[in-house]
């Protein structure tokens, strides 16, 4: 069956240290992969894309890596900062036009 | 632009009630798409439209579920009738279809069936 994983529903991590937040995928041959923040009681906003014959993408503080040998997508925040805390969401488009697919999101929090 | 619009925010009714759902997407934005997010199943996509025809509605639980996008600027989720189990938030997100899918969210509709 096609799954989307995030490895944890909560991280904790001091700020000033690097967030690394995980997506795994199963039976997807994703065309690209998103990657969103959703603060509480808003909806999700985009935040990063990443085609799958790109390896890293870069933006500011966030960086974002794609290995579809692993089939995994890598998601980082370097020199994180309470407002960082939120929740993560990894987004998958499958190959052809098909709507996004998105996993259950990993809630960051950043302790100062 | 201000974004996609829902409405109401907020909604509590009781069981057996109709509940009408309202979203106004982003102006230019060709498809529109209504999720229900829960603590248990995170966001699941119920029903998307491009060029206001239903594409997919798979995701849709059961008949007392429906949809419309009778033009360009509006949608409507209705719940007929509601149960306590379809308490959760509603999302509508929209996205102009060559643009990677990249999609922009309302602030939610949150539902409680008593």
């Amino acid at each position: 069956s096609q799954k989307i994983e995030q490895n944890s529903e909560a991280l904790n991590i001091q700020e000033g240290k690097t967030a690394t937040l995980t997506c795994n995928y199963t039976n997807y041959s994703p065309a690209y992969l998103q990657w969103y923040r959703q603060d509480p009681g808003r909806g999700p906003v985009f935040l990063l894309l990443i085609r799958e014959n790109e390896k890293e993408k870069r933006k500011e503080r966030l960086k974002v890596t794609f290995d579809t040998t692993l089939k995994q997508s890598l998601f980082h925040i370097t020199a994180s900062q309470p407002a960082d805390s939120a929740t993560y969401l990894c987004a998958l488009v499958n190959s052809g036009n098909t709507p996004l697919v998105f996993g259950k999101g990993t809630r960051l929090s950043v302790i100062a | 632009d201000a974004g996609v619009i829902q409405s109401p925010r907020h909604e509590v009714t009781e069981m057996g009630q109709e509940v009408t759902l309202r979203c106004k997407p982003i102006s230019g934005h060709n498809s529109l798409f209504w999720y229900r997010q829960t603590m248990m199943r995170g966001l699941e996509l119920l029903i998307y439209f491009n060029n206001n025809v239903p594409i997919d509605d798979s995701g849709m639980p059961e008949d007392r579920f429906s949809a419309k996008m009778p033009n360009a600027s509006f949608s409507t989720l209705k719940i007929q009738p509601s149960e306590p189990r379809d308490s959760a938030v509603y999302f509508c997100a929209s996205s102009f279809a060559r643009g990677k899918n990249i999609q922009y969210f309302g602030a939610g509709t949150r539902l409680s069936v008593l």
